[in-house]
């Protein structure tokens, strides 16, 4: 069936540091794939989202670059800030359908 | 545009009490969205609507819960019977064609 799989449950790192969050899917369909930022007691928000192959999106300093051939989607930054300190989600969808949510990572970032 | 609104946005029964959670998409959405979360569970999927026809509740506890979309502008989550494991913040979310779903506030249920 569809799923997403996000293999680290928390991320902790100091400010200005790289980081990068994993994402792996599967799925038969070709997908859009999302990352969606949750802040503490707030909604979760779309931070990226791409269905082309090989083609690296950003916003807001983050990036991913969606690899079909290792269903991939990991999500990266090249210097965290204090207020990146959120709950980030992976997730898929086709066709119109619902979107799969992965289990989170949250991400953690210290002075 | 005021985002999709839900109401209340904290709502507290007892143990076999029932709870109705309203969700209002943005306009001109055409799908939407509920889902519970919880540290333990996290985000976990429920039901959706497109078109106002239920499309997938796979992820509904099959007694308690009951989901409607009766129009275009608003859906409702009812739980009956309400238990403590139901303590959650319910989000509903609205999508056009994109895929792309915007997430309201969320209602936070405690159930006592």
């Amino acid at each position: 069936g569809d799923s997403v799989t996000q293999t680290e449950g928390l991320v902790t790192l100091t400010k200005g540091l790289p980081v990068m969050l994993n994402c792996t899917y599967q799925t038969t369909y070709s997908p859009f794939l999302f990352w969606y930022v949750q802040h503490l007691n707030e909604a979760p928000k779309l931070l990226l989202k791409s269905s082309t192959d090989n083609k690296r999106t950003e916003h807001q300093g983050f990036y991913a670059t969606l690899h079909k051939s290792s269903s991939s989607f990991h999500l990266q930054k090249s210097s965290v800030q204090l207020s990146d300190s959120a709950l980030y989600f992976c997730a898929l969808s086709y066709s119109n359908n619902r979107i799969f949510f992965g289990d989170g990572t949250q991400l953690v970032v210290k002075p | 545009n005021a985002g999709v609104i839900q109401t209340p946005r904290h709502k507290v029964t007892g143990k076999g009490q029932e709870a109705t959670l309203w969700c209002e998409p943005i306009s001109g959405h055409s799908a939407v969205f509920w889902y519970r979360q919880t540290i333990v569970q996290g985000l976990e999927f429920l039901t959706y609507f497109r078109n106002q026809a239920p499309i997938d509740d796979s992820g509904m506890p099959k007694e308690r819960f009951s989901a409607q979309m009766p129009n275009q502008s608003h859906s409702t989550l009812k739980i009956q019977s309400t238990q403590p494991q139901d303590s959650a913040v319910y989000l509903c979310a609205s999508s056009f064609l994109t895929d792309e779903q915007y997430f309201g506030p969320g209602t936070r249920l405690t159930v006592l």
